[in-house]
């Protein structure tokens, strides 16, 4: 699987965007880009994934660049309960190593009031 | 709210002592999988089954040992563990093992070892 890199850490003032982003220049053809955060005491919570078309749902907004090597999750009204750590990970969904979630160390995303 | 559902939420056990790690869903999903957090790290797979066939194992000491009864529980029986075993155990589900839907997980056990 390719390796992403994310910021160690960024704040967001609460009611404004959270825009998190990602490098995974090394991103394979077959590999989706797929974001998870974790609450802290919690589980990691799925949020959203993609291949190469942007893609929204209830939660968030994912940005990925035409050429695949970044992407960008959007919390569009970032909240206190968002503050977590959110994981961009990379997978090849069909592959043999396609049930592997390798985690990373993620971005620490502080919303503050 | 989760739909993995993990008990016991905490788990204080003694070296000596055999215990076990339940994990439910309901989702219909017939991937499940064990993963193991250690404090301020990733979590870190441990076992994968597949309709209920252990499909992998992330050379795990053998004091750990998955189970899966039947399509929608996983148990992770725990025996003569360590104290660097204390950690948060994660339980996690999709549809089937290699597609494009996601895992989702449980909140977790939080096992510490005396």
């Amino acid at each position: 699987d390719a390796k992403t890199t994310q910021p160690t850490s960024m704040d967001c003032a609460e009611g404004r965007a959270a825009n998190l982003p990602c490098n995974h220049s090394t991103i394979s053809g077959n590999e989706y880009v797929y974001w998870y955060r974790q609450i802290h005491s919690q589980g990691p919570q799925y949020i959203i994934h993609g291949l190469k078309n942007n893609e929204t749902n209830e939660m968030a907004s994912l940005i990925i660049t035409e050429d695949r090597k970044s992407s960008t999750l959007i919390l569009p009204h970032a909240t206190l309960r968002d503050t977590a750590v959110y994981y961009c990970i990379v997978r090849a969904p069909n592959s043999n190593s396609g049930y592997a979630l390798n985690f990373g160390k993620g971005t620490s995303l502080l919303v503050t009031p | 709210d989760t739909e993995v559902t993990q008990t016991p939420k905490h788990l204080v056990m003694g070296m000596t002592n055999k215990k076990s790690l339940k994990c439910e869903q309901h989702m219909g999903h017939r991937a499940m999988y064990w993963y193991k957090q250690k404090a301020k790290k990733p979590p870190e797979l441990m076992f994968v089954y597949s309709y209920e066939k252990l499909s992998i194992n992330e050379s795990v000491p053998s004091r750990f040992s998955p189970e899966c009864p039947n399509s929608s529980l996983l148990n992770l029986h725990l025996h003569a563990l360590q104290p660097e075993d204390s950690a948060l155990y994660l339980c996690a589900s999709s549809q089937v093992l290699t597609g494009v839907q996601p895992q989702h997980f449980g909140d977790g056990t939080r096992l510490s070892i005396l």
